[in-house]
């Protein structure tokens, strides 16, 4: 079981504000993900990595960017938060299962208000 | 792209029904297929996956899923549930090489 810890657990901040949403895991996984969630709602890939100094785009296009230096540490930005941005969100890493698939392992989320 | 369909948004059970939930997914290679579930406040959990071998997987809490790969289906079933079992489930596909995609999630309710 990997332990994948995000802080802050809730925040909430005014319009304009930059922000970091960190994440890290101690499992040495290589491969890490950011999903975004409305409550009640499907999980959608926003950004995910493979390794050190990779780093892609997921599915849902976003204003958010995303660093991956340490293998552990995959924070994600938000230059100047909106309203828009109001959401939860979903950090996850992953080890290879057979046949090249990733078995996903989530952290709890950090549930972001902007006002 | 890759797509995964659930069919139900939302299902009421009463405790001791049976439970089967469906999922199929859009990709015609190989999979490794997976469902999670998520209870109320807390985070996206395991429940079970298939890689290969035998079709019917057991996962925690008395789940099961069955592959059936010629309806591209993986459907989550429970012979009888309980008030616990009250989340969101969610199946997820990841063929090769690629995140994993997840449906939109089944929210189950189970009522006394």
């Amino acid at each position: 079981e990997a332990d994948i810890y995000q802080t802050p657990r809730y925040l909430v901040i005014g319009t304009g504000k930059k922000i970091t949403l960190e994440c890290s895991q101690t499992m040495g996984h290589d491969k890490m993900y950011w999903y975004q969630q409305d409550p009640g709602m499907e999980l959608h890939l926003i950004h995910y990595s493979y390794g050190v100094n990779s780093t892609e785009k997921g599915d849902l296009s976003s204003e958010s960017t995303v660093s991956r230096i340490r293998t552990e540490h995959f924070p994600l930005t938000l230059e100047s938060a909106r309203p828009s941005h109001t959401s939860q969100y979903l950090c996850a890493s992953s080890v290879p299962g057979q046949l090249g698939g990733h078995e996903q392992y989530f952290g709890p989320g950090t549930r972001l208000t902007v006002t | 792209a890759q797509s995964v369909s659930q069919h139900n948004h939302h299902v009421i059970l009463s405790e001791a029904a049976s439970l089967e939930l469906g999922c199929n997914y859009s990709y015609g290679g190989t999979v490794n297929l997976f469902w999670y579930v998520q209870y109320p406040g807390q985070h996206l959990q395991l429940l079970l996956k298939y890689f290969s071998g035998d079709p019917l997987v057991k996962g925690i809490k008395g789940f099961e899923a069955e592959f059936i790969k010629s309806k591209f289906s993986f459907n989550l079933r429970k012979p009888s549930v309980q008030w616990s079992d009250t989340a969101e489930y969610f199946c997820a596909v990841t063929p090769p090489g690629t995140p994993l995609v997840f449906g939109k999630g089944t929210r189950l309710s189970v009522i006394a």
